[in-house]
């Protein structure tokens, strides 16, 4: 089962900050959270990642709760080519390896 | 896609016939996987293989097998093909700090 819980789905008005949260209550001290998003028709493709720490990167921001029991991912300025389901995930792991449990992330509506 | 693909891109297939999709990377990454999508969902992972010669079962395996005989080619293969595995499958690989990356798809419709 997914380990975590995001809205079904988003609005955001073009060039305006989107706010995506994400609850991980059952996350462990050695996960990580990552975000990854799939746009239509494609596969999805990594936004970021974090483990403790607010992250930044040339897509978005990733601000963590200071008990890690949610994540907000940081969208600056909403593009309609953001327009996309935004997946927040952690690890499971099992059998010797980390896997990625998805679960049906937050679809996000970018209004012209 | 960072070097991931995936053939065919789409195929039809008739209850019962097998075929097998082949996913293929022009890197040295260890770690691939399979997926499946239905209409409206997350992904799920089918097998996945930390190396040359490795496989291992995922969520949902059952009706597939894989093989990983070269370390660039991950082979999804499916027996006797039903209704239910009608789905979009990705194949995706393991990089550098655990960041995945996805192939573009290979879409199914079993009838």
């Amino acid at each position: 089962d997914a380990k975590t819980t995001q809205p079904n789905s988003m609005e955001s008005n073009e060039e305006e900050p989107v706010h995506l949260p994400c609850n991980h209550s059952t996350i462990s001290g050695t996960d990580y959270i990552h975000w990854y998003r799939q746009l239509p028709s494609q596969g999805p493709e990594y936004v970021i990642h974090g483990l403790t720490s607010n992250v930044n990167n040339r897509m978005a921001s990733l601000a963590i709760a200071e008990d890690r029991k949610s994540s907000t991912l940081i969208l600056h300025r909403a593009t309609l080519r953001d327009a996309a389901v935004y997946y927040c995930i952690l690890r499971d792991y099992g059998s010797g390896t980390y896997k990625y449990i998805f679960g049906t992330g937050t679809r996000l509506k970018v209004l012209a | 896609n960072a070097g991931v693909t995936q053939t065919p891109k789409f195929r039809v297939l008739k209850t019962g016939q097998s075929m097998t999709l082949l996913c293929a990377q022009d890197m040295n990454h260890e770690y691939m996987y399979w997926y499946r999508q239905d209409p409206g969902m997350g992904l799920r992972l089918i097998h996945y293989s930390v190396g040359e010669g490795t496989t291992a079962k995922g969520e949902v395996p059952d009706g597939y097998n894989v093989s990983r005989l070269k370390k660039q080619n991950f082979l999804l293969g499916l027996e006797s093909a039903a209704p239910s595995q009608t789905s979009v499958y990705f194949c995706a690989l393991r990089a550098q700090g655990e960041t995945q990356y996805f192939g573009p798809g290979t879409r199914l419709l079993v009838l």
